[in-house]
């Protein structure tokens, strides 16, 4: 089983729909983190989470929202999708406390593909 | 404002040679840089950190080298293989907090 499990992979769905994706972690971090991939593009950061009690806006938030329901699970909303929020949406979690032995990686999920018509 | 650029979108490497990928970064507060390997339809995954304390750090097959003075990262790959084709990732950090990407460089083998 994956250690990060986003869900759904694929989601065809119309403009003005409510959309929940979700992610679910089996590594114990603390740190979950929403990414958006546009093709031809890098990885866009939505909203970042550092303890359950802890949401923090990223780059484009705007037009998304996340919930925080415990430390393995971190949920980001569409409330009303529009078609330029088509792209994959990536899932990700760290450990990461500065320290010499730790590093920043960040270990992805596999991506949930939104298609807004 | 941060960003992370990089030069050169696509990049062609004959088997065999070695490979460098370049970024550019613009936030000299920056103090930790990560290069993230992306296959086709997976998700990121890392390949190699380095702190702003260090100017070059090396791992299998590969070499991070870190220019604060002109704010440059670069990703160099020993012997490229075919396994090697992805698109590459420069990120950094301030201060252990949010990663930021840059828009990646596209590596084809050659065989």
């Amino acid at each position: 089983d994956a250690d990060v499990t986003q869900t759904p992979r694929n989601r065809i769905t119309k403009t003005g729909k409510r959309i929940m994706l979700e992610c679910s972690q089996t590594k114990g971090h603390d740190r979950m983190y929403w990414y958006r991939q546009d093709p031809g593009l890098g990885l866009q950061l939505i909203y970042y989470s550092f303890d359950v009690k802890d949401i923090n806006k990223g780059e484009i938030s705007d037009g998304y929202s996340v919930s925080r329901q415990a430390q393995a699970k971190f949920s980001l909303s569409l409330e009303s999708a529009i078609p330029n929020q088509t792209a994959l949406y990536f899932c990700a979690t760290s450990d990461w406390t500065g320290g010499v032995s730790n590093t920043g990686e960040l270990f992805f999920g596999e991506g949930s593909r939104l298609t807004v018509l | 404002g941060e960003s992370v650029g990089l030069h050169l979108p696509t990049l062609s490497v004959q088997e065999g040679d070695n490979s460098i990928i370049n970024c550019a970064y613009s936030n000299s507060a920056s103090d930790y840089f990560i290069w993230y390997k992306q296959e086709s339809g997976k998700g990121p995954q890392f390949i190699i950190d380095i702190r702003s304390n260090m100017d070059k750090r090396q791992g299998q097959r590969v070499t991070v080298l870190l220019n604060k003075t002109v704010k440059h990262l670069s990703l160099q790959i020993a012997a490229t293989q075919p396994g090697d084709s992805a698109v590459y990732f420069c990120a950094e950090s301030r201060g252990y907090q949010k990663v930021t990407f840059g828009t990646g460089t596209k590596l084809q083998v050659i065989p």
